[in-house]
């Protein structure tokens, strides 16, 4: 495996599920990213991670619960989420935090909240 | 608070045309870059500009980013079908931690 890949690529799930979008990146960088992108909106930035820490909460609700286990991995746990949670829920990784934050993305998970 | 503003939103185009959209801020940037998302995929990152002035060609895409490091043009010339996709410019402001994206322009390019 090359670059960022995400599992799975898509997900329905009723509002009382409880599922998991995973991450991993074969780059060798130490930053991590959660970024959720609906339709006529602009690409939100949902959680950083630095060296396992998170260092970026934009606000998000807490139905969405991440985990960085390494600087590989990257999870994002899901319960009683809302339909207007339907998106496109992207990963990225950079070599820092610091520089030119060139993030590389994965293909991303398409969620549908029924 | 839009920080960084896209424009056109839409443009549709002629195979063999030029185009040149925008990203505009009034906030200074370290590095700005561009990517380009196909539907259903992650954007994929095209170039980093990092100096004022700077400018780089890929191909047929030529970058550049303003003297004040506060706004980037891309500039396609003979447009492809294969061009098709949502243009993102992102900024990053120095010891940010992350950087902003703007909310992109699709640009569609027929045969």
């Amino acid at each position: 495996e090359t670059g960022v890949t995400q599992t799975p690529r898509h997900l329905v799930m009723g509002m009382t599920n409880k599922k998991s979008l995973k991450c991993e990146q074969h780059l060798g960088h130490n930053a991590m990213y959660w970024y959720k992108q609906s339709a006529k909106k602009p690409l939100e930035l949902m959680f950083v991670y630095n060296f396992k820490e998170q260092t970026e909460n934009n606000s998000v609700p807490s139905r969405f619960s991440p985990e960085c286990p390494n600087s590989s991995h990257l999870f994002l746990h899901l319960h009683t989420l809302q339909p207007e949670d339907s998106a496109l829920y992207l990963c990225a990784s950079s070599q820092t935090l610091a520089g030119a934050y060139e993030q590389y993305f994965g293909p991303g998970t398409r969620l549908t909240v029924t | 608070t839009q920080l960084l503003e896209q424009s056109p939103q839409f443009l549709s185009i002629q195979e063999g045309e030029n185009l040149t959209v925008y990203c505009n801020s009034s906030s200074v940037f370290s590095s700005l870059q561009w990517y380009r998302q196909e539907p259903g995929e992650g954007p994929v990152l095209l170039v980093t500009v990092v100096t004022g002035g700077e400018v780089k060609k890929l191909k047929r895409l030529t970058f550049q980013f303003g003297d004040a490091r506060k706004d980037s043009s891309l500039h396609i010339t003979a447009a492809q079908p294969g061009d098709t996709g949502l243009y993102l410019c992102a900024g990053a402001r120095a010891n940010a931690g992350k950087s902003t994206f703007g909310d992109g322009t699709t640009l569609t390019v027929k045969p």
